[in-house]
């Protein structure tokens, strides 16, 4: 259980076209979804956080007008980026939030990876 | 700096040995949790240790943390090759923060 998947798994556009990526979660409504971005051997950088029926939050230094974030449903959230440019080529990893209320009312959360899209803008 | 720094940044061990991996943050904790990636691929979750825990076991991975030293490791005993991977740990802060803070990884290597 608590799969998630991106699509595409990897995209090559030209510079000034908009990409779309797909986050699903397959087994679980997920509230909420978060979009970490990752540079060659860096680490995960997270990008913004998404919840359904509301705007995203961004990050800071993360401009919202060029990576819009939309949460449609409890199983989907989309990332498209906008003119991606290539300094914007790199890898989109989405997480979704799957909360467990455990014996005695505790809850744990975790958060499950997708896959990641590779982007590379030409 | 970045929270969550993984010491060393590279690790090459021998398949069968013992492989440590360190990480240090700043801030306080709601939990700290650690991740594998395979080349090009996406996260997958290995262990969470809560604030209030010291040690945690789960398979071949045993966690500790120190929240006085503000660190935590974690132990991959008998290595195997397919444990090659990158390492990340990642915070969850106090305060109801559902973000996590990742730290820059640690590549791990296990040489059949």
């Amino acid at each position: 259980g608590a799969v998630v998947s991106q699509h595409p798994s990897w995209v090559i556009c030209k510079s000034g076209t908009s990409v779309k990526i797909e986050c699903r979660s397959l087994d679980f409504q997920a509230t909420t979804m978060f979009w970490y971005r990752q540079f060659p051997k860096q680490s995960l950088m997270l990008m913004a956080t998404s919840n359904e029926g509301s705007k995203a939050t961004y990050e800071q230094g993360v401009e919202k007008d060029k990576f819009l974030i939309n949460h449609a449903s409890l199983t989907l959230s989309t990332l498209t980026v906008t003119s991606a440019h290539p300094e914007d080529s790199s890898f989109y990893i989405c997480s979704a939030r799957l909360l467990r209320v455990r014996l005695a009312g505790v809850a744990q959360e975790t958060q499950y990876f997708g896959p990641g899209t590779r982007l590379l803008v030409l | 700096s970045q929270q969550g720094e993984e010491d060393p940044q590279a690790l090459s061990i021998q398949e069968g040995e013992n492989a440590t991996m360190n990480c240090s943050y700043k801030t306080s904790i709601n939990n700290l949790q650690w991740y594998r990636q395979n080349s090009g691929r996406g996260l997958v979750h290995l262990i969470l240790i809560r604030s209030n825990e010291r040690e945690k076991h789960s398979g071949r991975l045993r966690v500790t943390l120190d929240t006085s030293k503000k660190s935590s490791s974690l132990l991959i005993t008998a290595s195997r090759a397919a444990d090659t991977a990158s390492y990340f740990c990642a915070t969850a802060t106090q305060g109801g923060s559902e973000k996590l803070v990742f730290g820059k990884g640690m590549k791990l290597t296990v040489n059949p």
